[in-house]
């Protein structure tokens, strides 16, 4: 079955350690993105990759990075800089980033900070 | 900057009642309004969707009416089943620097009792 596979599910840090989420797509989609959802709020942008090779800063970046250098593959990785780092993360895609249409999301990673 | 604001931020309906969420958002240059539904541990998946171009559309029980004057939009769940409990979100999309993204809602928590 095609879709959005995301891992680890569940994950604990201590503080002043970097983390990598992973997410990976079989759904050959260009556009990827991370979304960060915190009790109460609504989904916030955190990068997007609108193809291969190519990423950009969402509204909420600081403390974040991420890398695509596969199609299928865009990790995320949350550093030591990111002050309020327990979250749930959400990793989506796209058919493209031309046209706005259906996201298409994983099932999250909650990342818990000890 | 861009906003849309959901509410209530929770319901309850009794089983075979009606539902109806409201958004309002910010920017006039929104074309594309999405809604999700969230089950726990889950990530959202599109329910419906309506575009600048139509005022209403209707899928089965549920339906998305959109005001482009008063910049409003609701999403309307009728004869309400148990299995309709979720977290709904809606979107509206927001032009970036030649990339359209979505500006979430705060999520609004609907509960059906049999």
């Amino acid at each position: 079955d095609g879709g959005i596979t995301q891992s680890p599910k569940y994950l604990f840090r201590k503080e002043g350690q970097n983390v990598t989420l992973s997410c990976e797509q079989n759904l050959n989609h260009d556009a990827m993105y991370w979304y960060r959802q915190d009790p109460g709020q609504g989904l916030r942008l955190i990068y997007y990759s609108q193809i291969v090779n190519d990423f950009q800063k969402g509204d909420i970046a600081e403390g974040y990075s991420v890398s695509r250098e596969k199609k299928e593959s865009f990790p995320l990785t949350v550093t030591s800089a990111q002050k309020n780092p327990t979250a749930f993360y959400l990793c989506a895609s796209s058919i493209d980033w031309l046209n706005t249409g259906e996201l298409f999301f994983g099932e999250g990673s909650r990342l818990t900070v000890l | 900057g861009e906003n849309v604001e959901q509410h209530p931020s929770t319901l309850s309906v009794q089983e075979g009642d009606s539902a109806v969420i409201k958004c309002t958002y910010s920017d006039s240059a929104s074309n594309y309004f999405p809604w999700y539904k969230q089950e726990l541990g889950k990530g959202p998946q599109l329910i419906i969707d309506i575009r600048s171009n139509v005022g209403e559309k209707k899928d089965q029980r549920i339906a998305v009416t959109l005001n482009k004057t008063a910049k409003h939009f609701s999403l309307h769940i009728t004869e309400t089943q148990p299995e309709d409990s979720a977290v709904y979100f809606c979107a509206a999309s927001v032009q970036n620097t030649g990339f359209q993204k979505l500006v979430f809602g705060t999520g609004t928590r609907l509960l059906v009792s049999p």
